[in-house]
């Protein structure tokens, strides 16, 4: 069954400051690697997504950076503000299908004023 | 937006009781999934479906089951729920292409007393 290490577990950053997630992964179908967002009570909504044939992705603040031979990619959230502060989920297509995720295990960010 | 829609999105219930949680899509994705997710813990996957008549058990060992008589309608049936079964339930789909996303509905919370 696919390992996925995602951390840290929480995080806590100011307003204006970068925060950063890690994931990790052991083996994957190479399809495509998302980042969601899931606020209390809510289901998890798609941040970012990142295909492996390119080694970063940009969409506003939200950063996804792959690093295919070291088996990691990371997201990062640029001018961190209240509103981002939410649990983050990576995931990672399984082998064998690409049609099922894995997710790592989470990541509690609150951003403080 | 993705448009897949769970209900009901809160429930009670007594021990013993047969439930069924209904999800659906007007996306025409034919993959679905159900993940089943303790509050602020990681999504663990115990149902899918690549199509009409076809489901599969998931990574993670589950209770319930599930049919697919038609593509858009995914529910997931509890024949005698247990307080073990207490969780919140996220319906997702996708459509089978390499680079999709998967979407998620807003959970069904379900507590069993």
């Amino acid at each position: 069954q696919q390992q996925v290490k995602q951390s840290p577990q929480s995080l806590i950053v100011q307003k204006g400051g970068i925060s950063i997630i890690n994931c990790a992964y052991e083996n994957t179908a190479f399809d495509y690697f998302p980042w969601y967002q899931q606020f209390p009570g809510k289901g998890p909504a798609l941040l970012i997504a990142i295909r492996p044939d390119v080694s970063e992705k940009k969409e506003g603040r939200f950063t996804i950076s792959f690093n295919k031979s070291a088996k990691q990619f990371s997201l990062h959230i640029m001018d961190s503000q209240p509103g981002d502060s939410a649990t983050y989920f990576c995931a990672v297509p399984n082998t064998g299908t690409a049609s099922k995720l894995t997710f790592g295990t989470g990541t509690r960010l609150q951003v403080t004023l | 937006e993705a448009d897949i829609y769970q209900t009901p999105r809160y429930l009670v219930i007594g021990t013993g009781k047969k439930i069924t949680l209904e999800c659906s899509q007007t996306m025409g994705h034919d993959k679905m999934y159900w993940y089943q997710q303790d509050p602020g813990m990681e999504l663990h996957l115990i149902h899918y479906s690549y199509g009409v008549n076809s489901t599969e058990k998931g990574d993670l060992s589950s209770e319930s089951t599930v049919s697919r008589i038609r593509t858009e309608h995914f529910p997931l049936t509890l024949e005698s729920a247990r307080p073990s079964h207490t969780s919140q339930y996220l319906c997702a789909s996708r459509l089978g292409k390499a680079g999709n996303t998967i979407y998620f509905g807003e959970g069904s919370w379900l507590t069993v007393v």
